[in-house]
């Protein structure tokens, strides 16, 4: 059982380049999310979805676009990189029923925009 | 909107050292409570939950009650190990019933144990 699997891991990206951070989880999870975390700052939500087709806006969505279009995939698309976007970035998941459950976090991917 | 509030870090201890993390949280109704652990060069994983006021999450040692009253869910050990440095999150998930409960963050706490 994977998991959450992200790739790639690690990425260097010219200002104005594009990339699509890949995202598969095998837990057949309703839920899927992602976050970009910062040094010395908690994580942000970007993106999330609560099934396939579904999509919705997080806290920082600006400079990103997300689509669901089966339940185990959840790619996250850079289309202008900006230095502002180099950060280390995280793909979750959840079962959707009930309250007594928690994500589960793919590795990460660190982004660096020079 | 939602809120979480980490001690500020880094906190430095010996090994078999008491350890808390203060941890609290501004949220409406009554959201679930998390402890997540991240490793170096790891995603996060789970530590322990509480989803009910007056509850105890435990996990590897580690303690954290629900309080309501208080709105904190500080995170405790009574001895800490050189395995134990990690950076530690607090996280809530809000309760509504029918929402995306995605989780919000506290910005996170890094611990390191020497031995």
């Amino acid at each position: 059982n994977a998991g959450v699997t992200q790739t790639p891991k690690f990425r260097i990206l010219k200002i104005g380049q594009s990339m699509t951070l890949q995202c598969t989880q095998d837990m057949n999870h309703n839920y899927m999310y992602w976050y970009r975390q910062d040094p010395g700052m908690g994580l942000k939500l970007i993106y999330y979805s609560v099934g396939a087709g579904i999509t919705d806006k997080g806290e920082v969505p600006n400079g990103y676009n997300v689509s669901r279009s089966t339940t185990e995939d959840f790619p996250l698309r850079l289309e202008l990189a900006a230095p502002s976007q180099t950060s280390v970035y995280f793909c979750a998941s959840s079962y959707s029923g009930g309250t007594n459950y928690g994500y589960t976090f793919g590795s990460g991917t660190r982004l660096t925009v020079v | 909107g939602d809120s979480v509030t980490q001690m500020e870090g880094p906190v430095t201890l010996s090994e078999e050292a008491f350890l808390t993390i203060n941890c609290t949280y501004t949220a409406t109704g009554y959201p679930s409570l998390f402890w997540y652990v991240q490793y170096p060069g790891e995603g996060l994983q789970l530590l322990l939950k509480a989803t009910k006021a007056d509850d105890k999450g435990s996990n590897k040692g580690f303690e954290a009650t629900y309080r309501k009253e208080t709105t904190s869910f500080h995170l405790e050990k009574g001895s800490v190990q050189v395995s134990d440095s990690a950076v530690y999150f607090c996280a809530l998930s809000p309760g509504l019933a029918g929402s995306a409960r995605q989780l919000t963050f506290g910005s996170g706490t890094q611990l390191t144990v020497l031995p």
